[in-house]
C-alpha cells in the first residue's frame, strides 16, 4: 500500500465551485506539504504544516485554504475555483532534517485538477 | 531567496548513451540536495540525495556529486535505458522555517531503443 495517498486522482470542475483535495499518510511524519505543479515551472509550495496545530502559508497560498484534521490527514480546499488553478497538485510528507539527515520529502501520486 | 537552475529539455538519447543533466543552485549555506524522478502519470520519487560537500548520491546507476565550489549537483548515468524516460527534477531543501523543497523546472528525458 502507498504511504502517501491522495483523493481524488482526477477532478474536473467548473469556475466558482468549491473543491477539496485530500491527503493521507501512513508514514507517521509530522510535516506535511501541498505543492502545485505547472508545466515548465516545477513545483511551488502552497501551504505546509508541522503538526496539527501549525499551519503556514507557502509562496502561492492565495485562493487556497487547508485543514490538518489529524497527524495523518491534510486537506487542500479551493473555495471558489478559477481556471488558472488548473494544475497537478501534490501532497508530501517529511521528517525534520536533523542529525545530519537530508530531510527528504515523500510525495503522493498527485491530483490532476481541471477548472473549466 | 534560494533557487535551482537545471538544464532545459527535452533531452533525447539512444539506449546505452551517456546522460548528464546539469543542475546549479543558489543558496545561503549548504542545503541538502536532491534529484527526484517523475515517470509518466506518476508522482515524484526520490532518486538520490546528498547532504554535504563532496557527498556522492547514487541509485539505479545514477550518480550526482555535491560540488560546493561550483554550487552544482549534476546528474549522470553511464548507460541509459528506455525505462529511464521520465522528467527529472533537481531540488534543494530550504534552510528557513518551512524546510520546503525548492525545485528546478524539470528536464524531460526520452530514451529511444
Amino acid at each position: 500500500d502507498a504511504d502517501v495517498t491522495q483523493t481524488p486522482r482526477n477532478r474536473i470542475t467548473k469556475t466558482g465551485k468549491r473543491i477539496m483535495l485530500e491527503c493521507s499518510q501512513t508514514k507517521g511524519h509530522d510535516r506535511m506539504y501541498w505543492y502545485r505543479q505547472d508545466p515548465g515551472l516545477g513545483l511551488r509550495l502552497i501551504y505546509y504544516s508541522f503538526d496539527v496545530k501549525d499551519i503556514n502559508k507557502g509562496e502561492i497560498s492565495d485562493g487556497y485554504s487547508v485543514s490538518r484534521q489529524a497527524q495523518a490527514k491534510f486537506s487542500l480546499s479551493l473555495e471558489s475555483a478559477i481556471p488558472n488553478q488548473t494544475a497537478l497538485y501534490f501532497c508530501a510528507t517529511s521528517i525534520p532534517g536533523l542529525a545530519g539527515g537530508a530531510g527528504e520529502q515523500f510525495f503522493g501520486p498527485g491530483t490532476r485538477l481541471t477548472v473549466l | 531567496g534560494d533557487s535551482v537552475t537545471q538544464m532545459e529539455g527535452p533531452v533525447t538519447l539512444s539506449e546505452e548513451a551517456f546522460l548528464t543533466i546539469n543542475c546549479t543552485y543558489t543558496a545561503t549555506g549548504y542545503p541538502s540536495l536532491f534529484w527526484y524522478v517523475q515517470y509518466p502519470g506518476e508522482g515524484l520519487q526520490l532518486l538520490l540525495k546528498a547532504t554535504k560537500a563532496d557527498d556522492k548520491g547514487s541509485n539505479k546507476g545514477f550518480e550526482a556529486t555535491y560540488r560546493k565550489e561550483t554550487t552544482s549537483f549534476h546528474l549522470e548515468k553511464g548507460s541509459v535505458q528506455v525505462s529511464d524516460s521520465a522528467v527529472y527534477f533537481c531540488a534543494l531543501r530550504d534552510q528557513g522555517g518551512s524546510e520546503k523543497l525548492v525545485f528546478g523546472k524539470g528536464t524531460k528525458l526520452t530514451v529511444n531503443p
